[in-house]
């Protein structure tokens, strides 16, 4: 158990207000990721983060922002939420060694979001 | 760039018979290869990966994956598959380990 949790897991909202989804880890991994999940596209991945304050944008990062103050927590924001964003939003930690990361990943469980 | 295709969708197989996912790569060089997969409800788990060396790498649960350069692909087989297989399996690709590309899935449905 990789000790990754996501809140909410599921969340209804309405066009064009501001959601932020949390993902957060106990074990100090460095590297953390946001995937969407749609079907038909697979993962996509949205921003990741090799460590406090350290976030880079994945290929589907438009409406999307993030954030890392704290190792143990990813927060991803939509500033302003659109039908399009209606997705199942994922947590990733990725573990590491001393060469860096493996590619491996553990996954949360998922977050649920409905723009209406 | 780098991507990853998955060209079947859904296949159905019965509990005990082969399987054989297929996985197709386009990079310039040889890439990082990830199997995982997905039961209902649940997040991604890792099956196997292939970074270099023997081109025949085994995983959990009975998998196996093969990394063919010429072909460009990494197919995930099993040679009978359990019911509890049943899941969408999402073969991934990284120019290194620290950020993947998915392919679209493959969804497996087993029948008894």
């Amino acid at each position: 158990d990789a000790g990754i949790t996501q809140s909410p897991r599921h969340k209804v909202t309405e066009t064009g207000t501001p959601v932020t989804l949390r993902c957060h880890q106990t074990e100090n991994h460095r590297y953390m990721y946001w995937y969407r999940q749609d079907p038909g596209h697979g993962l996509r991945l949205i921003h990741y983060s090799y460590g406090v304050k350290d976030t880079d944008k994945g290929e589907v990062s438009d409406g999307y922002s993030v954030s890392r103050s704290k190792t143990e927590d990813f927060l991803l924001t939509l500033e302003s939420a659109t039908s399009s964003q209606t997705s199942v939003y994922f947590c990733a930690i990725g573990m590491d060694a001393s060469g860096g990361a493996t590619g491996e990943l553990f996954f949360g469980e998922g977050s649920r979001l409905t723009v209406l | 760039a780098q991507s990853v295709t998955q060209p079947d969708i859904h296949i159905t197989v019965s509990e005990g018979a082969s399987l054989e996912l297929r996985c197709n790569y386009s990079y310039g060089a040889t890439p990082y290869l990830f199997w995982y997969v997905q039961s209902p409800g649940q997040g991604l788990q890792l099956l196997l990966k292939y970074f270099s060396g023997d081109t025949l790498v085994q995983g959990i649960k009975g998998f196996e994956a093969e990394f063919k350069r010429s072909q460009s692909s990494f197919n995930l087989r099993k040679p009978s598959v359990h019911w509890s297989d049943a899941a969408e399996y999402f073969c991934a690709v990284g120019p290194n380990t620290d950020k993947l590309i998915f392919g679209t899935g493959t969804r497996l449905q087993v029948f008894p």
